[in-house]
């Protein structure tokens, strides 16, 4: 059964510093990674997606990806206010037939 | 305005009922798939459609049914809905190609069973 965890929260950061969400998988099969941001009452958005070893930065997101410790996080840099949402962890093992399996989400709030 | 279209927004049906919902992919993308997201939850697979042949499918029981059209349109088929059945419904399309890619989802169809 492929599983995919995150901490639920919230998790509450200040305006300016750095939010760090994490997320583990089970299949080690799993190829692709990605990192989804949901609004309340709206559909998931792409923001990062990841599928080697390390780091990969676009804007004020830093996605890691560690394959042999089963372990995705997204690093949002300088929080702003609408940064608050849920974010999604989502996982592709291998064939694309396979769908995307989803983590529960981690609902950030940013304090101004 | 994700270019992925999904219709009705809401909708309210009685336990037991039949309903269909739709979808119109994003212009180039020949691979739809559906998730249901209850609240509180994320997303969960239920079936991907490519070239109008269902290639995929999650752990959902044969009354969720569903059709691509030559287009790359297309509908979810619910039959016998059950109360657990609310919940809001994604349409996600993307090009076979760059599924490692992500996907684009709609904006979904809530769906509210009584």
């Amino acid at each position: 059964q492929k599983e995919v965890e995150q901490n639920s929260g919230p998790l509450s950061v200040p305006e300016g510093a750095i939010a760090s969400l994490n997320c583990t998988y089970s299949d080690r099969g799993s190829q692709s990674f990605f990192w989804y941001r949901q609004y309340s009452g709206k559909s998931p958005e792409l923001i990062m997606f990841i599928y080697s070893n390390g780091d990969k930065e676009d804007g004020r997101f830093t996605a890691q990806l560690n394959k042999a410790s089963q372990y995705v996080s997204l690093l949002i840099r300088d929080s702003q206010p609408s940064d608050s949402a849920t974010y999604l962890c989502a996982v592709r093992t291998g064939g694309g037939a396979d769908g995307l399996t989803f983590g529960k989400g981690t609902h950030l709030i940013i304090q101004p | 305005e994700t270019g992925v279209t999904q219709s009705p927004t809401h909708l309210i049906k009685t336990r037991g009922q039949q309903v269909t919902l739709r979808c119109s992919s994003q212009s180039g993308h020949n691979t739809v798939s559906w998730y249901q997201q209850a609240l509180g939850q994320g997303p969960q697979f239920i079936f991907q459609y490519y070239r109008e042949e269902e290639n995929g499918r999650g752990n959902f029981p044969p009354r969720f049914s569903g059709l691509q059209f030559p287009n790359y349109s297309s509908e979810l088929n619910v039959n016998a809905l059950e109360l657990d059945d609310s919940a809001l419904y994604l349409c996600a399309s993307s090009s076979i190609m760059t599924l490692n890619y992500g996907y684009t989802f709609g904006s979904g169809t809530r769906l509210t069973v009584v």
